[in-house]
């Protein structure tokens, strides 16, 4: 299993460019996320998903739109890259939680270094 | 809303020695799960430990042991006999077991702190 995969790994844009950031599970894991990572905030929420063709706005959702068209894949966009949108974004995926609390865990994906000029 | 506090930034340990990361969180609610994560310089994700909310035993995980003080809303991660491999980014992670934050299975991360083992 390659787990959670994260396309591509870097990637430099320059203010107004537009991007799709695609993660894959292969977990069969219904509910999936995207987080951003900035120096001294943590992670933070941006969107999630619940299951195939679901999302939901997290955290910090401006800026950013997803969809997740096959319940393996989830992707983000940026359709006006801002400088305040250099950051880390890391996929997560997880089992459903019916399953119980072993379900709970989050596994997540290498991580994509943005930097937007 | 709920909230995760790590007020160490930057931690340092000698190989071998104990270590302890705090982490402090802020709810209304009694039942929830909190998580430790380890993030090493590949910038890899790890779950460390879990502990559940409803459970007064403090979960252990080899070297690796928490203390859950659910009044006091604190969970502290202990790492004994440090190794240079757990050099790396802990984050503390809070887990709503209510609501919609339940059904979801959203985290709340902390800031982190940053974990150094000298030789």
């Amino acid at each position: 299993n390659a787990g959670v995969t994260q396309t591509p790994k870097f990637r430099v844009l320059k203010t107004g460019q537009s991007m799709t950031l695609l993660c894959a599970q292969d977990m069969n894991h219904e509910y999936m996320y995207w987080y951003r990572q900035d120096p001294g905030m943590g992670l933070r929420l941006i969107h999630y998903s619940v299951g195939e063709g679901t999302t939901a706005k997290g955290e910090v959702p401006d800026g950013y739109n997803v969809s997740r068209l096959k319940k393996q894949n989830f992707l983000l966009g940026l359709e006006s890259a801002a400088p305040s949108q250099t950051s880390v974004y890391f996929c997560a995926s997880s089992y459903e939680i019916l399953a119980g609390p072993s379900s709970y865990e989050q596994y997540f994906g290498p991580g994509t270094r943005l930097t937007v000029t | 809303a709920q909230t995760v506090t790590q007020s160490q930034p930057e931690m340092s340990v000698q190989e071998a020695e104990t270590v302890t990361l705090s982490c402090t969180y802020d709810t209304s609610e009694s039942d929830y799960y909190l998580f430790w994560y380890k993030q090493p310089p590949s910038r890899q994700m790890i779950l460390v430990i879990r502990q559940e909310a409803y459970k007064q035993q403090n979960a252990t995980e080899n070297r690796f042991s928490v203390n859950f003080q659910k009044a006091a809303k604190s969970f502290s991660l202990k790492i004994s006999d440090s190794q240079l491999g757990d050099a790396a980014m802990y984050f503390c992670a809070y887990r709503s077991e209510e609501g919609y934050g339940g059904a979801t299975n959203k985290l709340i991360f902390g800031t982190g702190t940053l974990l150094a083992v000298q030789p």
